[in-house]
């Protein structure tokens, strides 16, 4: 079974610009969570989707949304990038919304904000 | 709030070598408890996970028990490799917070031959 999928692997934008990521998660899997990873900031939880429903949201201010499609494919969204958004962003998938599921990872989109 | 205190690194050892990799968590609820791997250029990878009270997780020779008493979830193994450098990520899911994992700040290991 394919793995977790992201694209684009790598991506470079200036500061002002917007940029849409992109997350197909394993066959059958409904819930999607997305992560921003950074060397100051660790692993932070941005938010997570279920039934085309946003069920959680980190703090993170209102330029970062998503939004899941019908066939649990997902994508992120950051508007006016800023320096700081530099990071890379986890994508990550499991087969139900709920308590202790084991969440599966995809390699992840690094973002360049220059 | 809840949140994960692990050992900083790098922790670098000699192959053959014992490793233990400290972790402890605070959570307002009982949480499920993880530990992930990143090898280099990749995503996270789960290497085990325990779900309640004196579970032991284990895989690939690492062993991780769950300790309600000292909210703790230390990762073990006997024996590591070169093979098994990589960054270590302690993680706990809340009951209350659906998929969420509130994760540690890593802890890298280097094996040299």
């Amino acid at each position: 079974k394919a793995g977790v999928t992201q694209t684009p692997r790598y991506l470079i934008k200036t500061r002002g610009q917007q940029v849409t990521l992109s997350c197909s998660p394993i066959s059958g899997h409904r819930s999607v969570s997305w992560y921003q990873q950074t060397p100051g900031q660790g692993l932070q939880f941005l938010f997570e989707y279920f039934s085309e429903t946003q069920r959680n949201k980190g703090n993170f201010p209102g330029r970062f949304s998503g939004r899941q499609f019908s066939n649990s494919r997902s994508e992120m969204n950051v508007s006016t990038l800023e320096l700081g958004d530099s990071a890379l962003y986890l994508c990550a998938s499991s087969p139900r919304w709920g308590f202790g599921e084991t969440q599966y990872f995809g390699p992840g989109t690094r973002l360049l904000v220059l | 709030g809840n949140s994960v205190t692990q050992m900083e690194g790098p922790v670098t050892l000699s192959e053959e070598a014992f490793l233990t990799i400290n972790c402890t968590y605070t959570a307002t609820g009982y949480p499920s408890l993880f530990w992930y791997v990143q090898y280099p250029g990749e995503g996270l990878q789960l290497l085990l996970k325990a779900t309640k009270a004196d579970d032991k997780g284990s895989n690939k020779g690492f062993e991780a028990t769950y300790r309600k008493e000292t909210t703790s979830f230390h990762l073990e193994k006997g024996s590591v490799q070169v093979s098994d450098s990589a960054v270590y990520f302690c993680a706990l899911s809340d009951p209350q917070a659906g998929n969420m994992l509130t994760f540690g700040g890593g802890t890298r290991l280097m094996v040299k031959p």
